[in-house]
């Protein structure tokens, strides 16, 4: 059964950092490249980056470029996206999601269960 | 960026209804469109690829149709389980966008 398991919820101070992981199982790491998603409380889906775990390309949003990274490591099967520098505009859940790695954007075919991050002082 | 807009944003139909929600891209998308269905608490499912193609396990009464730059995604017959937001997205090209999604009550 593949599925993709993501890190547990955040609480975080106006400024602060946040590292969200997401552990990929039941299929072959490398094949798939992962998106973030997130969203905002009754809000809808934004797409934040995407990672290539097989060729180590990302690509990122133009609003968040510069304050988010998304990492791989392919021994763990675990994507990891960080977000910096963090506003209550950053409350929301955070996806990941499986894509096909075809080096340019895909539909979403399996995603985790979702990790909520608030941003409060 | 190419924009989707969808329409209704939130609709009530009785069960055994059938329903329409669309998608409008900006520029042409040519069939590169999925749908997804979220329901509350939980992440969202893909329903459909390549603007008709039902993921596997999908129930048939969802269909999907359209190319360029207006979609369709049918519910042929609506029943209690399908209560949930429905999301469109267009990709094959960076970034990735949704629409705003539809939200469906029952009746």
């Amino acid at each position: 059964q593949f599925q993709l398991v993501q890190s547990g919820a955040e609480v975080k101070k106006p400024g602060a950092s946040v590292k969200v992981s997401c552990k990929a199982s039941g299929y072959t790491f490398t094949n798939y490249g992962i998106s973030w998603i997130r969203q905002a409380p009754g809000q809808g889906l934004e797409w934040m980056g995407w990672i290539s775990p097989k060729y180590d390309y990302t690509n990122y949003a133009e609003n968040v470029q510069g304050r988010v990274t998304v990492t791989a490591d392919t021994s763990t099967s675990t994507v990891y996206l960080e977000v910096r520098s963090l506003t209550s505009d950053d409350t929301a859940v955070y996806y990941c999601a499986r894509e096909l790695d075809t080096r340019h954007p895909n539909y979403f075919d399996l995603w985790g269960q979702g990790t909520l991050v608030i941003v409060s002082s | 960026d190419i924009q989707m807009t969808q329409s209704p944003s939130s609709l009530s139909a009785s069960v055994g209804d059938r329903v329409t929600i669309t998608c409008r891209a900006t520029h042409d998308i040519r069939s590169s469109l999925a749908w997804y269905q979220q329901k509350p608490g939980k992440a969202p499912k893909l329903l459909i690829y390549a603007a008709s193609t039902l993921q596997s396990g999908v129930p048939s009464r969802f269909s999907g149709s359209g190319s360029g730059t207006d979609f369709t995604l049918t519910i042929s017959s609506l029943q209690p389980e399908d209560v949930a937001t429905y999301y469109c997205q267009r990709y094959h090209s960076a970034p990735p966008t949704f629409g705003q999604g539809t939200k469906v009550e029952i009746k």
